[in-house]
């Protein structure tokens, strides 16, 4: 268990709908990321918080968007779904947000959009 | 820009021999380097990570891996495998910029499956 944790596990929606994922970071840590993981595209990294605000941003869609709260909890908003934004969403977390970091990941949301 | 090349997307061997995962890698400036480990439906853990300290590095489970700047690799290695090692292994980049400034990006190779015969 890496401390980090993601809500829902599996989401099943129609294409044109709006989805909200959540994820809250290990006790103590300051940065939040997100990354999607598709057959096709592997591993991508998504964008990255650190305490509330953006800090750096990879090849999110438009129609994506995220936020992290004073709480530092993380939600990833997902908007006008098509068919191939069926992936797995992964949330990770790390101390400061500096390279040299360890993320922790979490077990990660399955989306479907049929 | 950073990238991670894994030159086998499957690696098949027989338990108690050993294991060699290729992954070379490209940055600019002073990359940080990681193996993460999946186990079928399960999250990415983390096996070790290179952070410009010693070039040999031990991980969990017996894994090690070595930096060699010269070759840009950071091949992963284990004496011995065991059935639990059957897994995909990404190898990871996270670089700095230009002007120093350290941010999380992680950049990930395309993944290698381990497949570990009785």
């Amino acid at each position: 268990d890496s401390g980090v944790t993601q809500t829902p596990k599996h989401l099943i929606t129609a294409t044109g709908q709006r989805v909200t994922l959540r994820c809250s970071p290990r006790s103590g840590d300051l940065s939040v990321y997100w990354y999607q993981q598709s057959l096709d595209q592997g591993l991508q990294f998504l964008i990255q918080y650190y305490n509330g605000e953006e800090r750096a941003k990879g090849n999110i869609l438009e129609r994506f968007s995220a936020q992290q709260f004073p709480d530092l909890h993380s939600e990833l908003n997902l908007s006008s779904l098509e068919l191939g934004d069926s992936a797995l969403y992964f949330c990770a977390s790390s101390v400061v947000g500096r390279s040299t970091d360890t993320q922790y990941f979490g077990p990660g949301t399955r989306l479907t959009v049929l | 820009a950073q990238s991670v090349t894994q030159l086998d997307s499957h690696v098949s061997v027989s338990e108690g021999t050993p294991v060699l995962l290729r992954c070379n890698y490209s940055s600019s400036y002073s990359p940080s380097l990681f193996w993460y480990v999946q186990h079928p439906n399960k999250g990415l853990q983390l096996l070790l990570k290179y952070t410009s300290a010693a070039t040999l590095v031990k991980g969990i489970n017996g894994f090690e891996a070595e930096f060699k700047k010269s070759e840009t690799s950071f091949h992963l290695t284990k004496p011995s495998a065991h059935m639990s090692d059957a897994a995909e292994y990404f190898c990871v980049v996270s670089d700095s910029n230009a002007g120093g400034t350290s941010y999380g990006k992680l950049t990930f190779g395309q993944g290698t499956i381990l497949t570990v015969h009785p």
